[in-house]
């Protein structure tokens, strides 16, 4: 059984459109994450969930909204998308805050944006 | 800020040769260092997690070490095999739990 799962694995869309990418994992975790790989490859963190609450909000456009309607699930809604968006959104999830707190990782969103 | 370099950027080894894949972080007051390695067009998966108050890990050929002081961990990878070829990701750990990532090294193990 997969333990992260996204969907869709790739989302190809027009400048403008609102799309949004599912995560779901089945490790049990309390905490979620969003990261986005840019095309450079660079990774960087984009928000946290603790059980359903918002912990981490980095410097992201609020164009950008994540939900989370249980602790299994942490969605990414993304309005008028824009060109600078195209990269790969990775979603991870971990057992709970702390120092023993290895990251699991989804197998990425590629999201093209024409 | 937390910065997360690695060096090098690009490596390529003939297979059964050891070798050493380095990590330098600017912040030391990390919760954990968690190495990765990414395949092409895939997600990452997790190779080894050490603690802030460990100085190394064992996974099977792979070592990985801290040096919390001098921010610094290398990843160690005994006889290395074609298929160990991959993106290898150092990140560490902050006090939010949120993961700094470095660039990355490209390792090729030729056959």
């Amino acid at each position: 059984d997969t333990a992260v799962s996204q969907t869709p694995k790739y989302l190809v869309t027009q400048m403008g459109n609102d799309k949004s990418i599912k995560c779901e994992q089945n490790l049990g975790h309390d905490t979620m994450y969003w990261y986005k790989q840019d095309s450079k490859k660079f990774l960087k963190i984009m928000f946290s969930y603790n059980n359903k609450e918002l912990i981490i909000n980095e410097t992201v456009p609020n164009r950008f909204s994540p939900k989370s309607p249980d602790k299994a699930h942490l969605n990414l809604h993304i309005n008028s998308l824009e060109l600078g968006d195209s990269a790969v959104y990775f979603c991870a999830s971990s057992p709970k805050r702390g120092t023993y707190n290895e990251q699991f990782f989804g197998p990425g969103t590629r999201l093209t944006v024409l | 800020k937390q910065e997360v370099t690695q060096i090098p950027a690009a490596l390529s080894v003939p297979e059964g040769e050891n070798l050493v894949l380095n990590c330098s972080f600017t912040d030391s007051a990390i919760y954990n260092l968690q190495w990765f390695r990414q395949d092409p067009g895939k997600g990452l998966t997790s190779l080894l997690l050490i603690q802030s108050s460990q100085r190394e890990q064992t996974s099977g050929r792979l070592n990985a070490s801290l040096d919390k002081s001098s921010g610094r961990s290398t990843l160690y990878i005994a006889a290395s095999q074609p298929g160990d070829s991959a993106t290898y990701l150092c990140a560490v750990s902050g006090g939010a739990n949120n993961l700094f990532f470095g660039t990355g090294t490209r390792l090729t193990v030729i056959p």
